[in-house]
């Protein structure tokens, strides 16, 4: 069964750090992209970032890409975010996703790790 | 590239016609997926490239459009179906999802 498992989640004060991890199985991680999507509580879905199969190339939005560091191990099969410079509206749940191959839809999800980012 | 989903919410009944639009500022040929997501879950996708049928995913679920003007289709809404449904443009970096549209009895 392809699953993927969130952890690193946490309340973090503003302007501090945080290391998500993402562990997959089930599946051959490295022939994948890998992406991160976040969501605000009551809120829509957010795409934060993604990286390719051998990890060679990422992606961000102009928000994040100052602030987040997206990589993968895949010998441990795990994707990994790091988001420096928290802020209260980096608060929500983050989401690590599958990539079909090819394409930027996402087809697996994990259930997600929340993050709140409070004083 | 800003995605448009109307309406924001919506009110039906089993056994409905349900229809939801998606427009994208830009256009983005056929790159775009539809997902379902309930309270507390994770989204799950039903759609991609716009009308290809995700496997598993119920025939009463169907995509159309391409270019900036898509629809998501249900042709007769069950209970399981009450949700919120979002789409997402994978035709270009960033990737971008729209507001959302939730399915309510």
């Amino acid at each position: 069964e392809v699953q993927m498992l969130e952890s690193g989640g946490g309340l973090v004060k503003p302007g501090g750090s945080l290391r998500l991890s993402c562990e997959a199985s089930g599946f051959t991680f490295s022939d994948h992209g890998m992406t991160w999507v976040r969501q605000a509580p009551g809120k829509g879905l957010e795409w934060v970032s993604s990286i390719i199969g051998n990890g060679r190339s990422t992606f961000y939005p102009d928000s994040m890409k100052d602030r987040s560091t997206i990589s993968r191990d895949n010998s441990k099969n795990t994707l990994y975010l790091l988001i420096q410079n928290l802020r209260a509206e980096d608060t929500g749940v983050y989401y690590c996703a599958r990539v079909v191959r090819g394409y930027y839809y996402m087809d697996v999800w994990g259930r997600g790790t929340t993050v709140t980012v409070s004083s | 590239i800003q995605m448009t989903q109307s309406p924001s919410s919506l009110s039906a009944s089993v056994g409905d016609r349900v229809t939801i639009t998606c427009r994208a500022s830009q256009g983005v040929k056929e790159y775009l997926a539809w997902y379902q997501q309930k309270p507390g879950r994770a989204p799950k996708l039903l759609i991609s490239a716009a009308s290809d049928l995700e496997s598993g995913v119920p025939s009463r679920f169907s995509g159309s459009g391409s270019g900036t003007e898509f629809i998501l289709t249900i042709s007769s809404l069950q209970p399981e179906d009450f949700a919120t449904y979002f789409c997402q443009q994978a035709n270009s970096f960033p990737l971008t999802f729209g507001g959302g549209t939730k399915v309510e009895i």
